[in-house]
């Protein structure tokens, strides 16, 4: 079955400093990538999105995301953050041509914290 | 356009009360999914309708039935609740399977079970 592992339950950094969320998933086969923010008492946000071509992917507000097959790894960065961007990062995969009819897989999600 | 819409935002419910969540998009999509959400869980599926006239379960889909009432609608229903049922319930849409699909989530319903 199809797993999605964010390495990092809750990262707290200062205004500025840069940052990277872990996400690796299981699966061989070609792979649909996302991450979804959700800030405080709000509904989940699509960030980014990876489906094809270029590995790097810049997403909305300063994020980017690079897809490195070979290590089955997704990770988000910023290189500075606000802290406005306090909020929980939720990484998902699907396989469209997997045995799951293309559903998405949630990673337990990242809380990140800035401190002002 | 509102995207995808949910009622109610809240609700209180004694174990044993049945209730149906309602969910609604305007993006014309053929796809639409039930998911929970709970702390240090993620989301997990519940159900999802692939397109209009289907639905099939997913990860986590006992306790609930769920109803594709049209091409816009799709509702969630709890028919005994449970508190183990206590959770942020979030509908979501996309245009449907494939390679690009992209799913958008609604603002969600916060149940509490007593």
């Amino acid at each position: 079955a199809q797993s999605v592992s964010q390495h990092n339950h809750h990262v707290i950094l200062s205004e500025a400093a840069s940052l990277e969320l872990g996400c690796n998933y299981s699966y061989g086969g070609t792979v649909n990538l996302f991450w979804y923010v959700q800030y405080p008492g709000q509904h989940l946000q699509l960030l980014l999105k990876y489906f094809s071509g270029d590995p790097l992917v810049k997403g909305i507000k300063g994020f980017e995301a690079e897809f490195i097959k070979s290590k089955f790894s997704f990770n988000l960065r910023k290189p500075s953050v606000q802290w406005s961007d306090t909020a929980e990062y939720f990484c998902a995969v699907n396989a469209p041509y997997g045995g799951s009819q293309g559903n998405l897989i949630f990673g337990k999600g990242t809380k990140l914290s800035v401190k002002p | 356009n509102a995207g995808v819409t949910q009622t109610p935002k809240f609700q209180v419910l004694k174990t044993g009360q049945s209730m149906t969540l309602q969910c609604a998009q305007d993006m014309n999509h053929n796809s639409m999914y039930w998911y929970r959400q709970d702390p240090g869980m993620g989301l997990r599926l519940i159900y999802y309708s692939a397109s209009e006239g289907t639905t099939d379960k997913g990860e986590v889909p006992n306790g609930y039935n769920v109803s594709r009432l049209n091409k816009r609608e799709f509702s969630l229903r709890l028919e005994s609740a449970a508190p183990s049922q206590t959770s942020v319930y979030f509908c979501a849409s996309s245009e449907g399977p494939g390679q690009l699909d992209t799913q958008y989530f609604g603002p969600g319903t916060r149940l509490t079970v007593l």
